[in-house]
Formats: structure tokens, sequence, C-alpha cells
């Protein structure tokens, strides 16, 4: 059974950091692309970035690139999404997906980032 | 990069047919590689109930299909039972300003009557 579990999340001021971690289980994989996925609670959907199987390839959203790092440790079976320079309106639920072919056939149970003074 | 318009809601009775629409410019244009759609319910993650225009994954009942005509999606639920209520969003991959880019509609809520 497919499993993503993602850590990291909790309440840091506006300008801060933050780590967000998701550890796979039940694929292989580096056989796969891995994204983040975030929601403001009671909202819509918004892709934040892309990981290629290697590491070596990223693509982000326009709202978070040059603040926000996705990478990959695929000996550990885990994704990272390493978070700086925080504003209020990155709040939101982060998820941890895993993509097939353009679309996302798997998702974690999230992780809340609160952004707030 | 492409915009994705959905009802906010949609409303049906028990056993009805329910029909969700996606419209946006590139749904049907080139390096728009399919349309996909997801359930989400309350306090849970998402899960993907249609993927390229029309397939289903595995466990997903056959009353849930998807189609595609121009630039136009759609996703009907038949015999719509008090269990498929819950929020609804397509998404498409495309490529922008040479870059891939994942887009979300701004998602339905169906509600069962």
């Amino acid at each position: 059974e497919v499993q993503l579990v993602e850590s990291g999340g909790g309440l840091v001021q506006p300008g801060g950091s933050l780590r967000l971690s998701c550890v796979t289980y039940g694929f292989n994989f580096d056989d796969y692309e891995m994204n983040w996925v975030r929601q403001i609670p009671g909202k819509g959907l918004e892709w934040v970035a892309d990981v290629s199987m290697s590491g070596r390839t990223t693509y982000y959203a326009d709202s978070v690139r040059g603040r926000f790092i996705i990478s990959r440790d695929n000996a550990k079976k885990s994704l990272y999404l390493e978070m700086n320079n925080l504003r209020v309106e990155d709040t939101a639920i982060y998820y941890c997906v895993k993509s097939f072919s353009f679309h996302f056939d798997s998702w974690g149970q999230g992780a809340l980032v609160t952004v707030s003074s | 990069s492409s915009v994705l318009t959905q009802p906010p809601s949609v409303s049906v009775a028990p056993g009805q047919t329910a029909r969700i629409s996606c419209g946006g410019d590139n749904i049907g244009a080139r390096g728009v590689e399919g349309v996909h759609w997801y359930q989400q319910k309350p306090g849970q993650a998402p899960v993907l109930v249609v993927y390229d225009d029309s397939d289903r994954p595995s466990g997903v009942p056959e009353r849930f299909s998807g189609s595609k005509s121009g630039n136009l999606a759609a996703l009907t639920i038949s015999r719509v039972e008090a269990g498929d209520e819950a929020d609804y969003f397509c998404q498409v991959w495309e490529t922008y300003n040479n870059r891939a880019n994942w887009v979300f509609g701004g998602g339905t809520k169906l509600t069962v009557l």
C-alpha cells in the first residue's frame, strides 16, 4: 500500500523558514516524480513544486520560485520542501504527492504551515 | 498559464446524475496532457477519480466517468449516492514559459440533496 507521511509543519513568523519532510512507503520511490501541493483550509488546490526522479530537475510555481526549494533523497525514500522568507499567504496545508504521467495518483494527509506574527 | 473554470456548486438528488464542468482556453490544445479529476471529502486529502480525460483508477466506481470536447471537460457521476458529497477539482499539466506547470480548477462542491 502506498503511503506518504508528511512532517515538519508548524507556526512560523513572517520572514522565517521551515522545512517539510515526507517519508514514503509501498512503491519504488526513485521511479516517480514527486510534488508538493498546498491548500488554504476551505479553499482550492495550488501546485507548489515538482522534482524529477533523479532530483536534478525542479519546477516551481511563480508564487514560490526563489523562496522554496524542493529536493529528494532516494536512498531514504524521502521528499523535502525548504521554505524560506515565508509570507502570511503561504499559510496552508502542504501535501506530499506522488505523480504519474501528468497527474497526481497518491497524496499524503498533509502538514499545516501557519505563518503569523 | 491556463485558467480552469468550474461552477462553485452543483446539487443533485440521490439516484440522479451529476455533471461537473471544467472549462479552459487551453484544455483542447497540444501540450496540455489530459484532464484529471480529484474528489476531496471534508478533512481528507484529495483522491484521484479520473485521469487522462476518461480513465478510472482501480477501485473507483464505474459511476464516475470523464469526458472532454473542445475546451470543456466534464466529470459525470451517475446514480449519485450520499457518500459522493465532496469537493471536486479538475487539473491539467501544461508547459508555460518553457517550464512545466500543473493547474487546478477552483473546485466544485457537490451537494446531495
